[in-house]
């Protein structure tokens, strides 16, 4: 069955760096879109930023724009969320969520707590 | 572009409940629906306005009329308390967006 892992969460300092990883399984991973989603505590649903399956194509969330960088390595089965000049608003759940054909969100991880304190 | 949701719907196990989304052109895009309970990722419950996912009960449907695309739930259970966030990709901006989300809660 289709699964997606989230990891690299943890408490870091404002203006600090973080990298998460995805680790899919289930499924061919250089076959589909992958897009990174946020919930920050009490919160609703954020878009983060998307990546294309030949990872030609990014796009990102104005909010983090310029500090955030989505990769893949689909030898490893893996996306990845670079992020950089992390600030206390970054505090969220960090989910992954793949893109089916019609580009919805079909399967989603578990998500990955990230906390931006000092 | 914005998706406008109500903050909350509550009904009675056994009825129905609809949870709505506005926005501008709403007709012409993708949409879809998520289900979150607490404690959980999302769950896609809806696509392409009214496709549902395998799995997931016929109770659900999807609509859209206008600027406003509407989750109905039939036969409402304890179950289906949670909350519903409506979504599309908006090509113009390319960007993702999702609605504030809707609590259901059955009374």
């Amino acid at each position: 069955q289709v699964r997606l892992v989230e990891s690299g969460g943890g408490v870091v300092q404002p203006g600090r760096s973080l990298r998460l990883s995805c680790v899919a399984s289930g499924f061919t991973f250089g076959s589909n879109g992958l897009d990174w989603v946020r919930q920050a505590p009490g919160k609703g649903l954020e878009w983060v930023a998307f990546m294309s399956i030949d990872g030609d194509n990014k796009y990102y969330a104005d909010s983090v724009k310029g500090r955030f960088t989505i990769s893949r390595d689909n030898s490893k089965n893996t996306l990845f969320l670079e992020m950089s000049s992390l600030r206390l608003e970054d505090t969220s759940v960090y989910f992954c969520a793949r893109n089916s054909e019609r580009g919805s969100l079909d399967y989603w991880g578990q998500g990955t707590l990230v906390t931006v304190s000092s | 572009f914005f998706l406008t949701q109500p903050p909350s719907v509550s009904v009675p196990p056994g009825q129905t409940a609809t949870i709505s989304c506005g926005g501008d052109n709403i007709g012409i895009k993708n949409l879809d629906w998520y289900q979150q309970k607490p404690g959980q990722a999302p769950v896609l419950v809806m696509y392409d306005v009214s496709a549902r996912p395998s799995g997931i009960p016929e109770r659900f449907s999807g609509s859209n009329s206008g600027n406003t695309a509407t989750l109905t739930i039939n036969r409402v259970e304890a179950g289906d308390e949670a909350d519903y966030y409506c979504e599309v990709f908006d090509r113009n901006s390319a960007r993702r967006i999702f609605g504030r989300g809707t609590k259901l809660t059955v009374l």
